[in-house]
């Protein structure tokens, strides 16, 4: 059985250049999250969506980050004029329960490098 | 909104003993706290979780308990192997949105 899937793995790219991270989530899972990852820290809360809307995107840091996911399956993480600061590894977790609370399954991670 | 604090933040034991990791959380309104495991280059991976109506849970040679009045939660890991190092991260759920500790490094030595 398939996990949460994310591409790329690696993505390396200028400042102010655009970028999108896609995730793929489990099959069936309604609820799915972005949270972004710098070293030595844990998981920071993005934004989740509930479905194809965004339930919660207080954890968006500025409006150069936006994210989407019109079919209610795959989303995309989209960032706008990337600024070095922008480099982490950005996660997704997706996960039956949503609002419930329950295990978030995530991926490995698309590990952004803005030079 | 919700902050997570985890201690240790770097923790060495020797094989075969205990290790325990610790977290308070500030909101009240939390009601699941899990804990994830996760090694180099994965992903976080859930290994225990505690709803707020209960104040232990034990799986195998993990345990985690929850004190809700203090507002704090800790895992505990016995008799500790090898493969049991890795950055272990703990997490708060209130609404919509799960936080995370910075996490606790867990070196386990032969």
């Amino acid at each position: 059985g398939a996990g949460v899937s994310q591409t790329p793995s690696n993505k390396v790219t200028e400042k102010g250049k655009y970028v999108e991270l896609r995730c793929d989530p489990i099959s069936g899972h309604t609820a799915l999250y972005w949270y972004r990852q710098s070293l030595g820290q844990g998981p920071e809360f993005l934004i989740y969506f509930q479905g194809t809307g965004a339930a919660d995107d207080s954890g968006l840091p500025n409006d150069r980050f936006f994210a989407v996911r019109p079919e209610g399956s795959v989303s995309t993480l989209k960032i706008q004029r990337t600024e070095r600061g922008d480099s982490a590894v950005y996660l997704c977790a997706s996960s039956l329960k949503g609002m419930m609370a329950g295990e978030l399954f995530f991926g490995e991670g698309s590990r952004l490098t803005v030079l | 909104g919700e902050n997570v604090e985890q201690h240790p933040s770097t923790l060495s034991v020797q094989e075969g003993d205990s290790a325990v990791i610790k977290c308070t959380y500030s909101d009240s309104a939390s009601n699941y706290f899990p804990w994830y495991k996760q090694e180099l280059g994965k992903g976080p991976q859930l290994i225990i979780d505690i709803r707020s109506n209960v104040g232990e849970k034990k799986d195998q040679r993990i345990a985690v308990t929850l004190n809700k009045t203090a507002k704090h939660f800790s895992l505990h890991i016995t008799e500790t192997q090898p493969e049991d190092s890795a950055v272990y991260f703990c997490a708060a759920h209130n609404n919509n949105d799960m936080r995370f500790g910075a996490g606790t490094r867990l070196t386990v030595k032969p």
